[in-house]
C-alpha cells in the first residue's frame, strides 16, 4: 500500500489569499486524485491526473501532477469561505480496486 | 437523484451488540465499498466489491462482514461492536473499479459505548 504525505495538515487563510497543498509519495503515481469534503459530508471527487506534468484547472483551482508522478499540488486562487473543507490526496495501485487517501489538508478560509 | 445512500445516518451501540449499516446506490455502479474515517487516521478501507457476488478485503477488515447479492446493495455487519469501532463510516460506489473515482454517501456516525 502506498503511503501518500499531505502537507500542510492545517491551513487558516484569509478570503482573497492564495495556497497551495501538497500530496507526495515515495513510490510513482498510477494516477492520482484530489477529493474535497465539507464537514458532514462524503468526499467529493474534485479531478483525476494521470500523465506526468499534467495541469488542470477548475475554476480557482489549479492541479499539478509532478514530471516524475511522485507528487501533486493543488493551488486555489483568491480563496473564498465556500473552499473550506478536507482536500484530500487519493492513489488506486495498479489493478488494486483499493484506493488509497491521504490524511488531508484542512482548510479553513475567514470572511 | 439519490446517488449512494447510506441508513441510519447516526447509531449508538452498546459493546457486543450487531447491527448492520445500509448503503444502496441506484447509478448501476459495479464496485461498491465502505471505509472508515477517524480523526488523525485518516480514510481506511473496509471491504469492497467488484460485482455481485463478489467481494474482498482491505486495509482494516477485522470485525465487520460484507456481502453483496444485488448490484444495488452492499451492507456492512459489525458483528459484536467494540469502542474501538466507533467511527464515521462511508460507503462509496463507482463505475469505472480502478480509475479511482468514487461517489461517496453522506455516512453513517457510530458511537460504541
Amino acid at each position: 500500500t502506498q503511503l501518500l504525505e499531505q502537507s500542510p495538515q492545517f491551513l487558516s487563510i484569509q478570503e482573497g489569499e492564495n495556497l497551495t497543498v501538497y500530496c507526495n509519495s515515495s513510490s510513482v503515481f498510477s494516477s492520482l486524485q484530489w477529493y474535497r469534503q465539507e464537514p458532514g459530508e462524503g468526499p467529493v471527487l474534485l479531478v483525476t491526473v494521470v500523465t506526468g506534468g499534467e495541469v488542470k484547472k477548475l475554476k480557482r483551482l489549479t492541479f499539478q501532477f509532478g514530471d516524475a508522478r511522485k507528487d501533486s499540488s493543488l493551488h486555489i486562487t483568491a480563496a473564498q469561505p465556500g473552499d473550506t473543507g478536507l482536500y484530500l490526496c487519493a492513489e488506486e495501485g495498479a489493478g488494486s480496486y483499493q484506493l488509497t487517501f491521504g490524511k488531508g489538508t484542512k482548510l479553513s478560509v475567514i470572511p | 437523484n439519490a446517488g449512494v445512500t447510506q441508513t441510519p445516518k447516526f447509531q449508538v451501540l452498546k459493546t457486543g451488540q450487531s447491527m448492520t449499516l445500509q448503503c444502496a446506490q441506484d447509478m448501476n455502479h459495479e464496485y461498491m465499498s465502505w471505509y472508515r474515517q477517524d480523526p488523525g487516521m485518516g480514510l481506511r478501507l473496509i471491504h469492497y466489491s467488484v460485482g455481485a457476488g463478489i467481494t474482498d478485503q482491505g486495509e482494516v477488515p477485522n470485525g465487520y462482514n460484507v456481502s453483496r447479492s444485488t448490484t444495488e446493495d452492499f451492507p456492512l455487519r459489525l458483528l459484536s461492536a467494540a469502542p474501538s469501532q466507533t467511527s464515521v463510516y462511508f460507503c462509496a460506489s463507482s463505475p469505472l473499479p480502478g480509475t479511482g473515482e468514487l461517489f461517496f454517501g453522506e455516512g453513517s456516525r457510530l458511537t460504541v459505548l
